[in-house]
């Protein structure tokens, strides 16, 4: 059973660059079919796609978050990542990783459960 | 890219229907079948509940169902149970993006 797990740290001063690493296990993050993504939660309002990464690296991001945002992955160790640059007290959300079972089911089938990130000195 | 709306809040009795709403456009919503469908208590990871508009994964009881006409998607939860209190968020494929709704709180009275 595939798991998803995001770790980084908890804290982030403003203008510098959050990181955060989803670890895959249970399954190869090299599986065709799925995009491995990253969605956040500001505190208590809804969901935000931020943005997703193929196997073999294509990526797509949300439009409003695309100039800083990359997405990353790391096939040997079934990880992939997100940075995301800049950051203000704005981006001080929950941050999930999740898999879109773009073969099968076109939706979010698999989420990790989450990582409160803060924005602040 | 905006969020799909939809309304802040439901309820129902329990036993009751309920439905959610959905809209978004004919780039989103209206575009594609490929509306899903997440609950999430709070503290929780969303669950998906409902992909290609109407389908339901392994699991999830069939007093969930989905629906879509033009460019609204609608979730409708029949015989309401208490463990059915949560928020509801619906998402859309939209041309190599996705995009979410701004979230339903779903109350059970």
């Amino acid at each position: 059973q595939v798991q998803l797990q995001e770790s980084g740290p908890g804290l982030v001063k403003p203008s510098q660059t959050l990181s955060l690493t989803c670890t895959v296990s249970g399954g190869s993050i090299s599986s065709g079919g799925y995009y491995w993504s990253w969605i956040r939660q500001h505190p208590g309002k809804g969901l935000e796609w931020i943005g997703y990464i193929y196997y073999s690296g294509s990526t797509y991001y949300n439009p409003s978050l695309k100039s800083r945002v990359t997405i990353s992955v790391d096939t040997s160790k079934n990880q992939f990542s997100l940075k995301l640059s800049s950051v203000t007290a704005a981006d001080t959300a929950v941050y999930y990783c999740a898999r879109d079972d773009s073969s099968a089911l076109d939706a979010f089938d698999i989420w990790g459960q989450g990582t409160m990130v803060t924005v602040s000195s | 890219q905006s969020a799909l709306t939809q309304p802040p809040s439901a309820s129902g009795s329990p036993g009751q229907s309920v439905t959610i709403s959905c809209t978004g456009t004919s780039s989103d919503v209206g575009g594609y079948n490929y509306v899903s469908w997440y609950q999430q208590h709070p503290g929780k990871a969303p669950k998906l509940m409902i992909y290609e508009v109407s389908k339901r994964p392994s699991g999830v009881p069939d007093r969930f169902s989905g629906s879509k006409s033009g460019n609204t998607a609608s979730l409708t939860v029949s015989g309401l149970q208490a463990e059915d209190e949560a928020d509801y968020y619906c998402s859309s494929y939209a041309g190599s993006h996705r995009v979410f709704g701004g979230g339903t709180k779903l109350t059970v009275l």
